[in-house]
Order: C-alpha cells, then sequence, then structure tokens
C-alpha cells in the first residue's frame, strides 16, 4: 500500500526558534493536511491544503505556522518561533481515491520536542 | 460545529473475547463519514474502519464491526476474538461529506479509548 513518508520522526529544537516538518504525500494525492497530537489529548485538525493553497485552518494555525508545497512533491509545515506548548507529534496527511473510494492516510508523525 | 466524544477512557478485555468501544457524536451534518482509527504505541494512524453515513447497513472488516445508530447519533466498533496486537489507543473521527469540498480529510477526533488486551 502506497505510504505518506515524514521526516524526521523526531525533532528537538530551542524556544523561539524555526523548526521545518517535512512530509512526502502520495505521489498522486490532491489534498494535504496537517494534524497534531499533544501527548495523551486527541488528534486535532490544523490545516487543509488544495491546489497550491490554504482551504481551511483551525484556530490552532495561527501566524507562527505556515505551509508549503515547494517542488510538486514535499509538503511542509513551518513553525516560525517555535513555543513550549508546540511540543506535540504532527500528523501529515493525505488524500485520493484508492479503488474507487476516497481515502486518507496518515504519515507516521513527527515528534517535537520544544525545550 | 462538530463533536466526537468516547466516555470510556480505558477498557480491557480478555484474548479471544469481544469488546466493544463506544463513540457518540452531533452534528447537523445529513452527510458525513465515521472512521475508528487505531494507535498503537508506535503512535502511527491505522483505518480500522469507515461507514458512509447514508449507508444503513453496518461497515464490516474482518473481525471488526461496527453499531451504527444515525437517529442516536451513535457509532460503536466491536472486536470479536481479540488479539494481543489490538492493544492500542483507539479515536473515533467524523467528517462532513460535502459534494467537491475538501472537507473529507478534515476530521474531528473524539479523545479516545485505551483497549488493552490481555493473555
Amino acid at each position: 500500500e502506497p505510504e505518506v513518508t515524514q521526516t524526521p520522526s523526531h525533532q528537538v529544537t530551542q524556544m523561539g526558534q524555526e523548526v521545518i516538518l517535512r512530509c512526502v504525500p502520495i505521489s498522486n494525492h490532491l489534498y494535504f493536511y496537517w494534524y497534531r497530537q499533544i501527548l495523551g489529548q486527541k488528534v486535532e485538525f490544523l490545516v487543509s491544503f488544495y491546489n497550491n493553497e490554504i482551504s481551511e485552518k483551525s484556530e490552532i494555525f495561527d501566524d507562527q505556522f505556515s505551509v508549503e508545497r515547494p517542488d510538486g512533491s514535499n509538503f511542509t509545515l513551518k513553525i516560525r518561533s517555535t513555543k513550549l506548548e508546540d511540543s506535540a507529534m504532527y500528523f501529515c496527511a493525505s488524500s485520493g481515491r484508492t479503488g474507487g473510494l476516497e481515502k486518507l492516510f496518515f504519515g507516521s508523525g513527527t515528534q517535537l520536542s520544544v525545550l | 460545529a462538530q463533536t466526537v466524544t468516547q466516555s470510556q477512557p480505558e477498557m480491557s478485555v480478555q484474548e479471544a473475547e469481544t469488546v466493544t468501544l463506544s463513540c457518540t457524536y452531533d452534528t447537523s451534518e445529513s452527510n458525513y463519514y465515521l472512521f475508528w482509527y487505531k494507535q498503537p504505541p508506535s503512535r502511527q494512524m491505522i483505518l480500522v474502519i469507515r461507514q458512509e453515513a447514508y449507508k444503513q447497513q453496518n461497515a464490516t472488516e474482518n473481525r471488526f464491526s461496527v453499531n451504527f445508530q444515525k437517529a442516536a447519533k451513535s457509532f460503536s466498533l466491536k472486536i470479536s476474538d481479540s488479539q494481543l496486537g489490538d492493544t492500542a489507543m483507539y479515536f473515533c473521527a467524523f467528517t462532513p461529506r460535502r459534494a467537491g469540498g475538501t472537507s473529507y480529510g478534515k476530521l474531528t477526533f473524539g479523545q479516545g479509548t485505551i483497549l488493552t488486551v490481555h493473555p
């Protein structure tokens, strides 16, 4: 089965630093998403991206966050100035039609630790 | 706005037994999808089963089946013949289905139920 790939699997950064989380969605998918999960809590939607622009974003996705699809294969999430509360697992996902059914595929996540 | 509620923080079951995880949701949408995702200790999100709201027939995937009660806004997951590998956090999730829209991927998750399967 096709996979969404995320790198790195674990990122440690200092508060106030910029981080970029990288994702390679499944090649023929058109819709891309970022979710996050603070340890022990539920998974929360951050942003959806389609046709090279944000289609929806949550309240969490403030001006410190941005997304980009720089080269037609990668999909990145940038946090400009990290805060302690940004520590979480960040999941990338993409969706497309598989066997006639639309399906959402998640990557294995990037654990971000802000110190 | 949609909400998804899983009222069982933790459940346990003996290997080979059957267990049911509960989920309720609230929405004004008439057409939507419901999902159960499994998250093992690796924290990967794995789709277990999906249900389309306009289908009255309950979805089934091998040992996993759902009891979808649309009027009651209830969507429970039944795991038959539980295996040790079923030990994981299980999340119920909802997304509205809008024609041509991207909302398919915007999931609202419940708080999760930790399932432990004992040998």
